[in-house]
């Protein structure tokens, strides 16, 4: 029941836009995004509600296909502070749990 | 303001001991969620509790207890510690369905 996210991972320079997806077999009620530092807990980002509605602030926004159960993180003009790991998450319509991908490793160099 | 508060944050037991993580939230949240984090395998959901007084299994429940005690406190017990349970552990609280987790900052837990 876990998201698949892609890719696994990507590396990019400072200034260079990256998409990362997040799918699933089961019905939305909402998807998650999460960034982790090495280290340290997984911080929040943005939510996306049943609706198709797209999210974002400064460079980083998303948007959810609830037809299509996809979602899709965007970075933009990344910075090297957008390094670390990516997570969606998802619940499912009707559940109250609240499942996690496998996670994108973003690299951002000078 | 605490947040989530996980205890202790790093533990080893030997093989066969038996171990309570402990999670509480000052945040009167209604859900929590107990996580195991293994390199490559991402946030695999251990179990959950949608309110006080339900808890329900997650991906990977095998090996493991929990107790919602109250609305504050959800803990995860190890009966019998193995090897293959050395992870990362976090839990989370959410509000409701239409909001963000909180993560606790973790349990390194290894057995050896």
């Amino acid at each position: 029941q876990q998201p698949v996210q892609s890719p696994q991972a990507v590396i990019l320079r400072e200034g260079e836009d990256a998409v990362i997806n997040c799918s699933s077999s089961k019905a939305l009620y909402s998807v998650h995004w999460y960034r982790q530092k090495h280290g340290e807990a997984p911080v929040f980002l943005m939510i996306l509600l049943k609706g198709g509605e797209q999210k974002g602030h400064d460079k980083i926004s998303a948007s959810f296909n609830e037809k299509k159960q996809q979602s899709s993180l965007y970075l933009t003009a990344s910075q090297l502070s957008y390094s670390g790991t990516y997570f969606c998450g998802t619940m499912q319509t009707g559940a109250n749990n609240l499942f996690f991908g496998t996670g994108t490793r973003l690299t951002v160099i000078p | 303001n605490a947040g989530v508060t996980q205890t202790p944050k790093f533990q080893v037991l030997k093989t066969g001991q038996s171990m309570t993580l402990q999670c509480a939230q000052d945040m009167n949240h209604n859900s929590m969620y107990w996580y195991r984090q293994d390199p490559g395998m991402g946030l695999r959901l251990i179990y959950y509790s949608a309110s006080e007084g339900t808890t329900d299994k997650g991906e990977v429940p095998n090996g493991y207890n929990v107790s919602r005690l109250n609305k504050r406190e959800f803990s995860l017990r190890l009966e019998s510690a193995a090897p293959s349970q050395t992870s990362v552990y976090f839990c989370a609280s959410k509000e409701d369905r239409s909001t963000e987790a909180f993560f606790g900052q973790g349990t390194r837990l290894t057995v050896v």
